[in-house]
């Protein structure tokens, strides 16, 4: 069981480039979350979602897109990267609602030059 | 959303009893109190939740009074591995995703 994993650990992006931040649970959790954390900052949600086909946005989602089609996959793509999305990305997954104990991921750490 | 306010950052020393205090008085009827931890590069881990009176674990207590307006984390005995970002969140399990984290409370414990 290794709870959810994140990939890549570290990516450096030129400015205007794309890419997508993996993100795997094997918890069979229905709820799944990206997160960002900006230096010395708490988390801001970017986007979330209840289950397979189902997504919403949360505080901070222009920017980046999201998919779910599957129960265990939630990958983040970034279009389009801009010097203000360097920051460190975390997934997590719960079996509920956000207040139930959420499993984040080591984190993908980004920087945008 | 309930919003949360807590203390930026604070000190202690090992072996001492550190209590941290979270205030949320826009708190919700059906909403928990969740405590997260949080080391250096590394995602946050959950450490206790709660809804009201005391809850208690291998790890710390929770104490919630009758107003639930706040709560109090409490670390019995801390050690330097309990330096950390520790942060209180407020949510419904029925809410979806919308739980907000705020910027936590950072602790450092000295020898």
């Amino acid at each position: 069981n290794a709870g959810v994993t994140q990939t890549p650990k570290f990516r450096i992006l030129k400015i205007g480039q794309s890419m997508t931040l993996q993100c795997t649970q094997d918890m069979n959790h229905n709820y799944m979350y990206w997160y960002r954390q900006d230096p010395g900052m708490g988390l801001k949600l970017i986007y979330y979602s209840v289950g397979a086909g189902i997504t919403d946005k949360g505080e901070v989602p222009n920017g980046y897109n999201v998919s779910r089609s599957t129960t265990e996959d939630f990958p983040l793509r970034l279009e389009l990267a801009a010097p203000s999305q360097t920051s460190v990305y975390f997934c997590a997954s719960s079996q509920q609602g956000a207040g139930e104990t959420q499993y984040f991921g080591p984190g993908t750490r980004l920087l945008v030059l | 959303l309930a919003k949360t306010t807590q203390p930026i950052s604070m000190d202690s020393y090992e072996g001492q009893e550190v209590n941290i205090t979270c205030s949320h008085n826009n708190i919700a009827t059906n909403d928990y109190i969740t405590w997260y931890q949080q080391f250096p590069s590394q995602g946050p881990r959950f450490i206790i939740q709660g809804y009201k009176t005391k809850v208690t674990n291998e790890v710390a207590s929770l104490f919630i009074p009758a107003d639930r307006k706040s709560s109090t984390l409490s670390l019995p005995r801390v050690s330097l591995s309990d330096t950390a970002v520790y942060y209180c969140l407020v949510g419904d399990w029925n809410q979806g995703g919308k739980l907000i984290f705020g910027q936590g409370t950072e602790l450092s414990v000295k020898p």
